[in-house]
């Protein structure tokens, strides 16, 4: 399977800046996927990446408020923009690898003041 | 919105007990997943079984999948204070559908010493 790089692992952030979350894959890969958990809570989709072609964005997320850049097979950006403590959560970027599963980033836990 | 159901929300048993944990889900599938994520970290797989299967196997752990009932369940036999953490089962849509997973809302699990 595949091995996800994820930077940064936490950070604590003024409301009203942006964060951007990195992730890296030790291999090509056509679909990176980002999810959003909130507190206590499941994981929800924020967006599909996939190389060469703007991101897809699910229900109750936009592409001014979670920007995503994928500008090769192995890298990809999750921007949470003008954040509020509502944004307080932990983001995870996932890709899938043969069949068997997917394999997801260590997270990075967000917490906005 | 979400796919599957997991029941119970939470679990508490002691060391060497079973653990099971269910879940429900709405729609056609082309697999279903179970994962385990520690302490709000990444997720990690456990085991895949797809929709002509119905039983699988893998060390301690036992899945079953009823597609007419759209359920399944996750047994984990002899548990160990290291198998604390949440569980989650996610659904794959079929072939020629979304790439996606869709998490249900995980179990957390509390094994005792």
């Amino acid at each position: 399977s595949a091995v996800i790089s994820q930077k940064p692992s936490r950070d604590i952030c003024q409301r009203g800046t942006s964060l951007t979350i990195q992730c890296q894959v030790d291999s090509q890969v056509t679909m990176m996927f980002w999810y959003r958990q909130q507190p206590g809570q499941s994981l929800t989709l924020i967006a599909t990446a996939n190389q060469g072609s703007e991101a897809t964005y699910e229900s109750g997320f936009v592409i001014d408020k979670f920007p995503i850049s994928r500008p090769n097979l192995t890298f990809s950006t999750l921007t949470v923009s003008n954040m509020s403590p509502e944004d307080s959560s932990i983001y995870l970027c996932s890709v899938p690898f043969s069949g068997h599963g997917y394999t997801f980033g260590s997270g990075t836990r967000l917490t906005v003041v | 919105s979400q796919q599957g159901e997991e029941d119970p929300q939470a679990l508490s048993i002691q060391e060497g007990e079973n653990a099971t944990m269910n879940c429900s889900y709405k729609t056609s599938i082309n697999n279903l997943q179970w994962y385990r994520q520690n302490s709000g970290r990444g997720l990690v797989h456990l085991i895949l079984i797809r929709s002509n299967e119905r039983e699988k196997h893998s060390g301690r752990l036992r899945v079953t999948l009823d597609t007419s009932k759209k359920s399944s369940s996750l047994l984990i036999t002899a548990s160990r204070a290291a198998d604390t953490a949440s569980y989650f089962c996610a659904t794959k849509a079929p072939l020629g559908g979304s790439e996606k997973l869709v998490f249900g809302k995980g179990t957390k699990l509390t094994v005792n010493p």
